[in-house]
């Protein structure tokens, strides 16, 4: 059974500009959460998607906003960028809640604004 | 105060050491979550419990509600488990997660 992919793993952009990172969840997961990690913060979390819909989200600005397609693919995007968005973006599938289930975590688009 | 707090924050062993990761969480939680996380950032989970104590293969995880803390151990440590080990507490519809334990386990 495939894992999580998500898609680029690298990515430079400057800033002012947009990005937008991919997610294809574990077949059969409903549930896609998304994650920024930072040496300072640690792993923070940015918002959950259920079924196309947002049932949670973290405290970070507007910028950052997700969608989540019907095939349950995710895509998370953070509009004009700055230096402090430099950081590894994970999401993680589950068939449910993640912080009631195992959650199953993809490699990670590591993100550099410059 | 983080609401969640994992100590040591770096720990070096010896190859065979067992080894504990202790985490403190201040909020009520539905369950708590280790993971591992190896150079390059991938992430795997552990375990997942809410009461008790899991076993996976080396791997035991314990958790006391009423002290609001868990542990991680290691039996018989050997250098392919030196990662990142993280905690993560299921509170407040997401997931709080602590800075993370770097172990480096030395042949």
């Amino acid at each position: 059974k495939a894992g999580v992919t998500q898609t680029p793993r690298y990515l430079i952009k400057t800033r002012g500009q947009q990005v937008t990172l991919s997610c294809s969840p574990i077949s059969g997961h409903r549930s896609v959460s998304w994650y920024q990690q930072t040496p300072g913060q640690g792993l923070q979390f940015l918002f959950e998607y259920f079924s196309e819909t947002q049932r949670n989200k973290g405290n970070f600005p507007g910028r950052f906003s997700g969608r989540q397609f019907s095939n349950s693919r995710s895509e998370m995007n953070v509009s004009t960028l700055e230096l402090g968005d430099s950081a590894l973006y994970l999401c993680a599938s589950s068939w449910d809640r993640p912080q009631n289930t195992e959650a199953f975590f993809g490699q990670g688009t590591r993100l550099t604004v410059v | 105060k983080n609401e969640v707090e994992q100590s040591p924050q770096n720990l070096t062993a010896q190859e065979g050491e067992f080894i504990t990761i202790n985490c403190s969480y201040s909020v009520g939680i539905s369950a708590l979550h280790w993971l591992q996380q190896h150079p390059g950032g991938g992430i795997v989970s552990l375990f997942m419990l809410s009461s008790g104590k899991k076993k996976h293969g080396r791997l035991i995880a314990t958790i006391n509600i009423q002290e609001k803390h868990s542990s991680l151990h290691i039996t018989a440590s050997h250098p392919r488990d030196s990662a990142v080990y993280i905690c993560a507490a299921a509170a407040q519809g997401n997931l709080i997660f602590g800075k993370g334990t770097k172990l480096s386990v030395k042949p």
